[in-house]
């Protein structure tokens, strides 16, 4: 079965640090690794995304880590706001066309104290 | 901004019973999936549309759920009869056919399930 494993499954932060959540696959066809931010009562929204020909990719306070050898890769917030308290889901799936369902992680429940 | 529609937004229901959710995805957008959120779970996929066809519905449980999108456009999930274990958040979520580089899906705020 394919599967993402996520950890932690909960992260406390102090503002202003940096939160570091993981995520490992197990399908090396999979070519698209997104993250997704999810607030109580609300669908989850993409928030960044990745392909497996970069290493690296960053968008303001947030940087994806990809280590494709290792099959990991991983969300750093940077400078974490009380703001950004909410649930992370990596996952993986199909850059796009034909069955491009994801592969959702459990999550990771981040609350950042002010 | 453009958003996906769901209803209703909750909805209680006797196991054994008929349930069903609508979902209106983003004008335009060719591709809709529905996804299942057990609580402290992550989304898992139900079903995926490109336009009024399947692509996908290897994890859609067919006994008791259906799906459709007759015209392309909004589109139905069934559950008849409910479980217990049926309970759940189910998602919806749109995107451009072929999902551009770079383009995510954009989910809809969801139907929270509850089967007593």
């Amino acid at each position: 079965q394919q599967q993402v494993k996520q950890s932690p499954q909960s992260l406390i932060v102090q503002k202003g640090g940096i939160s570091i959540i993981n995520c490992a696959y197990e399908n090396t066809a999979f070519d698209y690794f997104p993250w997704y931010q999810q607030f109580p009562g609300k669908g989850p929204a993409l928030l960044i995304a990745i392909r497996p020909d970069v290493s690296e990719k960053k968008e303001g306070r947030f940087t994806i880590s990809f280590n494709k050898s290792a099959k990991q890769f991983s969300l750093h917030i940077m400078d974490s706001q009380p703001g950004d308290s909410a649930t992370y889901f990596c996952a993986a799936g199909y850059a796009g066309g034909g069955a491009d369902g994801l592969t959702f992680g459990k999550g990771t429940h981040l609350i950042i104290q002010p | 901004e453009a958003e996906v529609a769901q209803s209703p937004r909750y909805k209680i229901t006797e196991k054994s019973q008929a349930v069903a959710f609508w979902c209106d995805p983003i004008s335009g957008h060719a591709t809709l999936y529905w996804y299942r959120q057990i609580l402290g779970q992550g989304p898992e996929l139900l079903v995926q549309f490109q336009d009024e066809s399947v692509v996908d519905d290897s994890q859609l449980p067919k006994d008791r759920f259906s799906a459709e999108r007759l015209k392309g456009v909004d589109s139905t999930l069934k559950i008849q009869p409910a479980e217990l274990g049926d309970s759940a958040m189910y998602l919806c979520a749109s995107s451009p056919a072929g999902r551009p580089l770079g383009y995510g899906y954009t989910f809809g705020s969801g139907t929270r399930l509850t089967v007593v």
